[in-house]
């Protein structure tokens, strides 16, 4: 079974710089997506970013993108430019493409943002 | 932009009654899915559902949790005689399809649900 692991609990961030969330997973597959999801204290799941195992090119959505390193199954998420709204909880998530259609979540995490 | 919406936002039940948690979906997505969070612990997939019938489901998923599809736009998770460890977060999410580029599971807001 895939897992996935975030192995910093917290992190903090003084504003205007940057921090990178580290992620890496488990899998015998040779595609999947991987997606960082943001939890605000709201509690809404938002898609952050997204990255389709086959493609090398790391993605990015303006302040976010990611270091993909599929050999080292390693996908952290570097957040530019932190601003206050970024304070939230945040999941690494791994999707199958094969077997099923469920994802698997780390445990998450806290993100701080230092005024 | 569309978006997953949940009703309640939070529901309070006494420990075996029936709850019925709701969601509706974006409108042209196929695929629809429940997740759990526990309070402090990680998010847990309990189903998928696609054309009126589940296609996955966790072995959380027993058989005190259905899911059903009773109109066009209303996804619900009902929990039958409920438990005080089922007192958690609960997401809805769908995705437009299972293909490249629309496999994306948007998120709802979630209903708080707890059990005393």
């Amino acid at each position: 079974a895939q897992t996935v692991t975030q192995s910093q609990p917290e992190m903090s961030v003084q504003e205007a710089e940057t921090v990178t969330l580290s992620c890496t997973y488990d899998t015998s597959e040779s595609d999947y997506y991987l997606f960082w999801y943001k939890q605000p204290p709201s509690r809404q799941m938002i898609l952050v970013i997204r990255q389709e195992a086959y493609k090398q090119q790391n993605a990015t959505e303006n302040r976010f993108s990611v270091n993909f390193q599929k050999a080292a199954k390693s996908f952290s998420l570097k957040i530019s430019d932190s601003q206050l709204g970024d304070a939230a909880m945040y999941f690494c998530a791994y999707r199958s493409l094969y077997n099923n259609n469920d994802m698997r979540f780390g445990a998450g995490t806290r993100l701080t943002v230092k005024p | 932009e569309p978006e997953v919406t949940q009703t309640p936002s939070h529901q309070v039940t006494q420990m075996g009654q029936e709850v019925i948690l709701r969601c509706v979906p974006i409108s042209n997505h196929l695929y629809f899915y429940w997740y759990r969070q526990i309070l402090g612990q990680k998010v847990e997939f309990l189903v998928s559902f696609y054309n009126n019938e589940i296609s996955e489901k966790s072995e959380i998923f027993d058989d005190q949790f259905s899911v059903e599809r009773p109109d066009g736009s209303n996804f619900t998770l009902k929990i039958r005689s409920t438990k005080l460890e089922d007192s958690a977060m609960y997401f809805c999410a769908s995705s437009e399809a299972l293909g490249r580029g629309t496999d994306t599971q948007y998120f709802g807001p979630g209903t708080r649900l707890t059990v005393l």
